[in-house]
């Protein structure tokens, strides 16, 4: 079985300041990862995600993640962060076996970014 | 592109109720999935639909059902509601293969009292 877990429920971090919103994995076979946004009151809005090559991936709002595959990790970064970045923050993975399997998400870390 | 529409936004309903939920996948998708967001479960899935067939299932009681329509237009169905069935309820459309992100609508609040 997949599962993702984010090791904290809240990151809060000042602005202008990099942050970084955890994630691991844990899956039987190769990981394809996904970074999600949900602003207040909204569906969730793709970020990024790490399918096969380069392991820093870049997304969209200046966001990047690294993964490491030795760590089972795929954390999410900025380099400065904003206080329109606050929101929560997901992270999900998905294995591709013999058919297409749901993308199995983490419980959210919610990122305050403080002016 | 229109993005993922969903429909009612919001719903208050009481226990003993059925209700059900419609969304609209971007044009050219043909997989909607459906999940539930809650507080303390974070987000779960429910069920995917692909090309009118359900394609995976999550681990929800028969209350939950879904269907999918030759738009690729879906539904879901909850009957008899629980208090417990109080979430957000999130439609997702991709085209379906391959490792392409999934888009997300704004979701439906279900309220059951």
């Amino acid at each position: 079985a997949q599962s993702v877990a984010q090791p904290e429920d809240q990151v809060n971090v000042a602005e202008g300041n990099p942050l970084t919103v955890k994630c691991t994995y844990s899956v039987s076979g190769n990981p394809y990862l996904f970074w999600y946004v949900q602003y207040p009151n909204r569906g969730l809005q793709f970020l990024l995600k790490y399918i096969t090559g380069d392991n820093l991936v870049k997304g969209s709002y200046g966001f990047e993640a690294e993964f490491n595959k030795s760590q089972t990790s795929f954390h999410l970064k900025k380099p400065s962060a904003l206080v329109s970045d606050s929101a929560l923050y997901f992270c999900a993975v998905r294995v591709m076996n013999s058919g297409n399997t749901p993308l199995v998400f983490g419980k959210g870390t919610r990122l305050s970014v403080i002016a | 592109k229109a993005g993922v529409t969903q429909t009612p936004r919001y719903l208050i309903k009481t226990r003993g109720q059925q209700v059900t939920l419609s969304c609209s996948p971007i044009s050219g998708h043909r997989s909607v999935s459906w999940y539930q967001q809650t507080p303390g479960q974070g987000l779960q899935f429910l069920f995917e639909y692909f090309s009118e067939t359900q394609r995976n299932k999550g681990n929800f009681p028969g209350r939950f059902s879904g269907r999918q329509f030759s738009n690729s237009r879906s539904e879901m169905n909850v009957s008899t509601l629980e208090l417990g069935d109080s979430a957000l309820y999130l439609c997702a459309s991709r085209t379906g293969q391959g490792h392409n992100e999934q888009f997300f609508g704004p979701g439906t609040r279900l309220t059951v009292l």
